[in-house]
């Protein structure tokens, strides 16, 4: 089966605080993944994905084969943070659909 | 000004009524998709399209029906036989080379009353 899970709805934390967001993933093959983003009144966009590895806005994410995690971290939480975030796994040769995880809702309190 | 523009933002519908979602997009992706979005059960794909005059169902598309006559085009009808209709839905758009990102509109945010 291929399917991504979220478990927190929520998470909240206070500023200047680390961030870790958990995503795992269920997949028989070799995954595409990626974090998107939807900020209050914006559209949903790309964050980052694991085929680059760089850091967005202070984020990172590694992927980990051995426990099916694709876990998003940042050291330092700003307010600017606070939003929607999605985990999403793009099956190989599937026309490239995305599939999504639940989402958590990061709340960054001052 | 390029992009993937969905109209109208809100929607408001009978029941009984079919309704059209519109997604168009300049960007000269040849995929497109109709994700529909609900609190706690993050996006869920209705249909998609990789061309032109072919589309294939995604994971919720029964009372859904799409059409993709022109490339830059992607339209979401949302008929009776949908039993929950009301939802917030995404249109998105992906160059069809390997290792590229969708883009997503804004989306519409349908409501039956």
């Amino acid at each position: 089966a291929q399917r991504v899970t979220q478990p927190e709805k929520l998470l909240s934390v206070f500023k200047g605080a680390p961030v870790e967001l958990k995503c795992n993933y269920s997949y028989s093959g070799s995954p595409e993944l990626f974090w998107y983003v939807q900020y209050s009144r914006q559209r949903l966009q790309l964050l980052l994905r694991h085929i680059s590895r760089e850091s967005i806005k202070g984020f990172t994410a590694d992927l980990n084969k051995g426990e099916t995690s694709f876990h998003l971290k940042k050291p330092f939480a700003q307010e600017e943070d606070s939003a929607m975030y999605y985990c999403a796994l793009r099956p190989y040769n599937q026309g490239g659909k995305l599939i999504f995880g639940q989402g958590t809702e990061l709340s960054v309190k001052p | 000004d390029g992009g993937i523009t969905q109209s109208p933002k809100y929607l408001f519908r009978k029941e009984g009524q079919n309704v059209t979602l519109s997604c168009e997009q300049n960007l000269n992706h040849d995929a497109m998709y109709w994700y529909r979005q609900d609190p706690g059960q993050g996006l869920r794909l209705i249909y998609y399209s990789q061309i032109v005059n072919d589309f294939q169902k995604g994971d919720i598309a029964e009372g859904y029906s799409v059409s993709r006559e022109k490339k830059e085009s992607f339209p979401l009808t949302v008929t009776s036989a949908q039993k929950n209709p009301t939802a917030f839905y995404l249109c998105a758009s992906r160059d069809g080379g390997l290792n590229t990102e969708a883009f997503f509109g804004q989306g519409t945010r349908l409501t039956v009353v």
